[in-house]
């Protein structure tokens, strides 16, 4: 079946423009998770929704990230007046709920700030 | 909170050797302990995976041990190929309700033929 998608697969922006990262997870999964993955280094813990709730945002960096679910599907990352420091890649994953642990993660969405 | 350590960073071997990555945990707690492969340019893809209740699994060349008591966790690799190649990560995370995966920071790994 498919997978988790994300798009864009590269974006590439100004510094001080808001950019959005979309996330489709896998059809039934109740859980979705947001990472970040800097150039070399392993994943850093965003943001997490249980349906279209999100029980834990302590990842987010600072209050220019934002992230929603709507109809416990897709979700979208906002980056609002971009840094060059959030150059990395935005990865997204889901698995079937809390419970079961499993992590499906998508290509990822290569951000590049100029 | 948890934190994960990696060793090595990189590891390369001969086609048809072993590899073994170490990674430490620092929760207790901690009760579930997965594996990933992540290829370049890819998002990473989980190979294996561990609960706290058994010390081992297989799967064909892929094994991991869990150490509770010295709470570490490897993974073996055995008769590497060069499809092998890439950036490996452990993750370790509490098993009750939601508990975010923590990660370690990676290994290169570099199967040559």
């Amino acid at each position: 079946g498919a997978g988790v998608s994300q798009s864009p697969s590269n974006k590439v922006t100004e510094k001080g423009k808001d950019v959005e990262l979309r996330c489709d997870p896998i059809s039934g999964h109740t859980a979705l998770y947001w990472y970040r993955q800097r150039l070399g280094q392993g994943l850093e813990f965003l943001i997490y929704f249980q349906g279209n709730s999100a029980p834990d945002k302590s990842g987010l960096p600072s209050d220019r990230f934002s992230a929603e679910r709507t109809g416990e599907s897709v979700s979208t990352l906002t980056i609002q007046r971009t840094q060059q420091e959030d150059s990395a890649v935005y990865l997204c994953a889901s698995s079937l709920d809390e419970v079961v642990k499993t992590q499906y993660f998508g290509p990822g969405t290569r951000l590049l700030v100029l | 909170g948890e934190n994960v350590e990696q060793h090595p960073s990189t590891l390369s071997v001969q086609e048809g050797d072993s590899a073994v990555i170490k990674c430490t945990y620092s929760d207790s707690a901690s009760n579930y302990f997965p594996w990933y492969k992540q290829e370049l340019g890819k998002g990473p893809q989980l190979i294996i995976d561990i609960r706290s209740n058994v010390g081992e699994k297989k799967d064909q060349r892929i094994a991991v041990t869990l150490n509770k008591t010295a709470k570490h966790f490897s993974l073996h690799i055995t008769e590497t190929q060069p499809e092998d190649s890439a950036v490996y990560f452990c993750a370790a995370s509490k098993n009750t309700g939601f508990q975010k995966l923590v990660f370690g920071t990676g290994t290169r790994l570099l199967v040559s033929p």
